[in-house]
């Protein structure tokens, strides 16, 4: 299993600013998944964060708007900018187990105002 | 990557009625997950099957898998008020190496027990 601390947990910001999203495993993992969910809807990949070269990103998700950083193997940060309210969700960090079961931080929701 | 397709979108049981959502994938799946996020959580694993038409059982419980492997079902018996949440199955993305560890999540089934 993995335990993953994210933080912050949910904060409300003002529209055209930027936060950054940690998040820290208690083991080292080669892959970080990135996943944002909207108020009650399901989960949609962002970008997949690997250790030591740029992240991956999926259809509709781009670096200039999502900025990853992934300095070693337990931690990455995702950094949501230039906010504005349509970015009001909750935004995830996920590792596998194995490549299949996936484990998740706690979660950070977002208001953007 | 496959959609995975999931029904109903919402249910609302009285304590003790059965519970089922089902799940569909554009394409055969290698193995399919099954989650549960409670209201204000993260999802939780539940569960994975892997083989054809395969059948597993966590107390009240079952979670099926098609035999094309294509589909799948968790249905809970007796459902209690510990049971609200919302329900996804996921399934892994299809093809190559880049791909591994991603996960398609179907849309969710929002169970809502009243007492």
């Amino acid at each position: 299993s993995a335990v993953i601390s994210q933080k912050p947990s949910r904060d409300i910001c003002q529209r055209g600013t930027s936060l950054t999203i940690q998040c820290q495993v208690d083991s080292q993992v080669t892959m970080m998944f990135w996943y944002r969910q909207q108020p009650g809807q399901s989960l949609t990949l962002i970008a997949t964060a690997n250790q030591g070269s740029e992240a991956t990103y999926e259809s509709g998700f781009v670096i200039d708007k999502f900025p990853i950083s992934r300095p070693n193997l337990t931690f990455s940060t995702l950094t949501v900018s230039n906010m504005s309210p349509e970015d009001s969700s909750i935004y995830l960090c996920s590792v596998t187990h194995g490549g299949t079961e996936a484990f998740f931080g706690q979660g950070t929701r977002l208001t953007v105002v | 990557g496959q959609q995975v397709m999931q029904i109903p979108q919402y249910q609302h049981v009285q304590e003790g009625e059965d519970f089922t959502t089902y799940c569909n994938s554009s394409t055969t799946l290698s193995n399919i997950q099954w989650y549960k996020q409670r209201p204000g959580g993260h999802p939780v694993f539940l569960i994975q099957l892997v083989k054809s038409g395969e059948v597993k059982k966590q107390k009240r419980l079952t979670f099926q898998f098609g035999e094309a492997k294509k589909n799948s079902s968790l249905h809970i018996t007796a459902t209690q008020t510990t049971d609200v949440g919302t329900y996804f199955c996921a399934g892994p993305w299809d093809a190559g190496g880049t791909s591994y560890g991603k996960l398609t999540f179907g849309q969710g089934t929002i169970l809502t027990v009243h007492p």
